[in-house]
């Protein structure tokens, strides 16, 4: 069965903290996987990721991929209260032909406190 | 990246009645997806539709219940039938973008069911 998890659950830090959230998954077809920023109902696009050890950055936020181990991480330094939010690792495998479709790992909850 | 409009942004129905969501996307896609996010969880694929061809549904959700329109490149319809309060949930559409964008949601329809 294909799946995505996501560790941990949820976190509690304060702000100036670094995080490091993880994603492992275990699918057919693997084509990339992404993250996303959820604040209240739309998950915001946050990183695309296809091939292994290359990073990807965007201010304090960081992303990598181990294609051989399976798994991602994603790394937010400095962490602000604008942080909260839940943040969605998705894999994007291919089901036949130009299909793909996405398969969503349960997410982790950040809390950033003053 | 593309905007989605989505809507109803939120609705309260009762049960027994149906609800419409609907996505105008500006711009023409070929994929549109529909996603549940049940409170406390993570985002579930319900179906994906294809303009012109009838919408490819996931294990665990079926046209009678999720009724799906696609009459053009730019919008598609989700239909929750026959509700009840099992159905309260988050309704996400979304189309793929690439490399640059990912997956782009719309704003998401908040649902309870009462």
């Amino acid at each position: 069965e294909d799946k995505v998890v996501q560790s941990p659950l949820s976190l509690v830090v304060h702000e100036g903290d670094t995080v490091t959230l993880n994603c492992s998954y275990e699918v057919t077809n693997f084509r990339s996987l992404l993250w996303y920023k959820q604040e209240k109902k739309a998950p915001t696009f946050l990183f695309m990721l296809t091939s292994s050890g290359i990073e990807k950055k965007s201010g304090r936020l960081s992303s990598i991929l181990d294609k051989k181990e399976l798994f991602s991480i994603l790394n937010i330094t400095a962490t602000q209260t604008g942080d909260s939010a839940v943040y969605l690792c998705a894999v994007v495998m291919n089901y036949g032909g130009a299909t793909n479709k996405l398969i969503f790992g349960t997410g982790t909850l950040l809390a950033v406190q003053p | 990246s593309a905007v989605i409009s989505q809507k109803p942004s939120r609705d309260i129905c009762q049960r027994g009645t149906s609800l419409t969501i609907q996505c105008q996307v500006d711009s023409q896609v070929t994929m549109m997806f529909w996603y549940r996010q049940q409170p406390g969880q993570s985002l579930t694929l319900i179906a994906t539709a294809n303009q012109g061809s009838e919408a490819t549904y996931e294990s665990g959700f079926v046209i009678d219940k999720f009724p799906i329109s696609r009459p053009n490149l730019t919008f598609s319809t989700l239909t929750v039938s026959n509700m009840s309060p099992e159905d309260s949930s988050i309704y996400l559409c979304s189309v793929g973008e690439g490399a640059a964008y990912g997956y782009t949601f719309g704003s998401g329809t908040r649902l309870t069911v009462v």
